[in-house]
């Protein structure tokens, strides 16, 4: 049982490059998110899914599409990366009832 | 606007030494309250959670204490040891909604 598994864990990119983030739950979870973590800002939900095939804006979507074909995956892409969108990138699920959520390890993404 | 602040913002205490982080939130209607634990580097991990009839919540050397009607609760670190150096979030889920609300973190650093 590995939890929430991210790739990649690190990677640089030039602005204005496109790139895919995987998430992946093997705990069955219906609900799945993404946040980005600044120093000082906490963590901010980007988007969000409440089952395979949905998919909802969270608190800060500009810059970001996601994708939910899978009930287990959970994609986060950038489509023309931006300076300020170098982050720290965390993947989360939690299930239906008191909706604890299980964190992966974290993306840390530079755009140069 | 639903809002958690915690305080202090950042606290370094002796190893050994006992020490209290404090979570305010104006989440309504409340559904449930977390504290997660964030090593640097890694993604957060649940240390505790409370329903709005739990008053109190313990976890090895944490415990976790809610007022509901005052809309506070606290984190209490017994015995603190150089691994509770990390980042103490404080995360209120709201009825009805996926969405829980993040407090900023407090940063602790236990000191030999």
């Amino acid at each position: 049982n590995a939890g929430v598994t991210q790739t990649p864990k690190f990677r640089v990119l030039k602005t204005g490059q496109s790139m895919t983030l995987l998430c992946a739950q093997d705990m069955n979870h219906e609900y799945m998110y993404w946040y980005r973590q600044d120093p000082g800002m906490g963590l901010r939900l980007i988007h969000y899914s409440v089952g395979e095939g949905t998919t909802a804006k969270g608190e800060v979507p500009d810059g970001y599409n996601v994708s939910r074909l899978k009930k287990q995956n959970f994609l986060l892409g950038l489509e023309s990366a931006a300076p300020s969108q170098t982050s720290v990138y965390f993947c989360a699920s939690s299930d239906g009832t008191v909706y604890e959520q299980y964190f992966g390890p974290g993306t840390r993404l530079t755009v140069t | 606007k639903n809002q958690v602040e915690q305080s202090p913002q950042s606290l370094i205490i002796l190893e050994g030494k006992n020490c209290t982080l404090q979570c305010n939130y104006t989440v309504s209607p409340f559904s449930n309250l977390r504290w997660y634990k964030q090593d640097t580097g890694r993604g957060p991990v649940s240390l505790t959670i409370m329903t709005f009839s739990e008053n109190t919540k313990s976890n090895g050397r944490y415990t976790a204490t809610l007022d509901a009607d005052t809309k506070q609760s606290s984190l209490h670190i017994t015995a603190s040891q150089l691994s509770d150096s990390a980042s103490y979030i404080c995360v209120v889920g709201t009825g009805g909604s996926y969405i829980p609300t993040f407090g900023r973190g407090t940063s602790l650093i236990v000191h030999p």
